[in-house]
């Protein structure tokens, strides 16, 4: 079946620029996402690429595919404190449901 | 735009006692909402789909008369949780999806209901 995978953390500092990695397998998916879940809290879509495009930025995120290779990248520039949380990758699948991620723990080092 | 809420956010039952999670789409009609169960340090796991007026959609491995769905409306599912067990405690996520005739399947996600059962 349909899978996505990402390391399970990422330490940078702040000020860097982070970058979170996301493979999957489902070649025939229209929309790839990047979700933010802070502790305790839902899940926050942040940004959405379409499959025949290649980079999308907004603001700070940059999200590069490789629709070659089934890689997915989110780039943070200027990484801040309020950006520690967790980052979910998802792929969508042929019945409209979200193949996820294990989901990368971003830490912030001062 | 597109609010997700649910309610209650947090809930302390005892064994063998129900409880109702609501999940409500505040500025949009949604055609599907989703329930998702999210362990400590893991990702969601999808446990139903359910449509507006029809049966939920249940993935394999959740019992539907545990788990029981109902979609009154575009805008409103609910989760009871059933005769609950300590195991049964976890955080559970609803999410639904904007009707849209064109671009992005977009899902948006509720804050999340933490149950502990005691």
């Amino acid at each position: 079946g349909e899978d996505v995978e990402q390391s399970l953390f990422l330490s940078v500092r702040e000020g860097d620029s982070s970058v979170i990695n996301c493979t999957y397998t489902d070649s025939s998916s229209t929309y790839l996402y990047w979700y933010k879940q802070e502790p305790g809290a839902g899940l926050q879509l942040l940004t959405y690429i379409f499959s025949n495009m290649d980079m999308k930025q907004d603001q700070r995120l940059t999200v590069l595919l490789n629709k070659k290779d089934k890689h997915l990248s989110l780039r943070i520039a200027d990484t801040q404190t309020g950006d520690s949380a967790i980052y979910f990758c998802a792929e969508i699948d042929s019945n409209y449901q979200l193949i996820w991620g294990a989901g990368t723990k971003l830490i912030i080092k001062p | 735009g597109a609010v997700v809420s649910q309610h209650p956010s947090r809930v302390i039952c005892k064994s063998g006692t129900s409880v109702k999670i609501e999940c409500r789409s505040l500025d949009f009609q949604a055609t599907t909402m989703f329930w998702y169960r999210q362990f400590p340090k893991q990702s969601l796991m999808l446990m139903a789909t359910s449509n507006e007026g029809s049966k939920a959609t249940y993935e394999q491995g959740v019992e539907k008369d545990k788990f029981l769905i109902n979609h009154a409306s575009l805008t409103l599912s609910t989760l009871t949780v059933t005769s609950a067990h300590p195991e049964d405690s976890s955080f559970y996520i609803c999410s639904a999806n904007i009707l849209r005739t064109s671009g992005p399947y977009e899902q948006y996600f509720g804050p999340g209901t933490r149950l502990t059962v005691t």
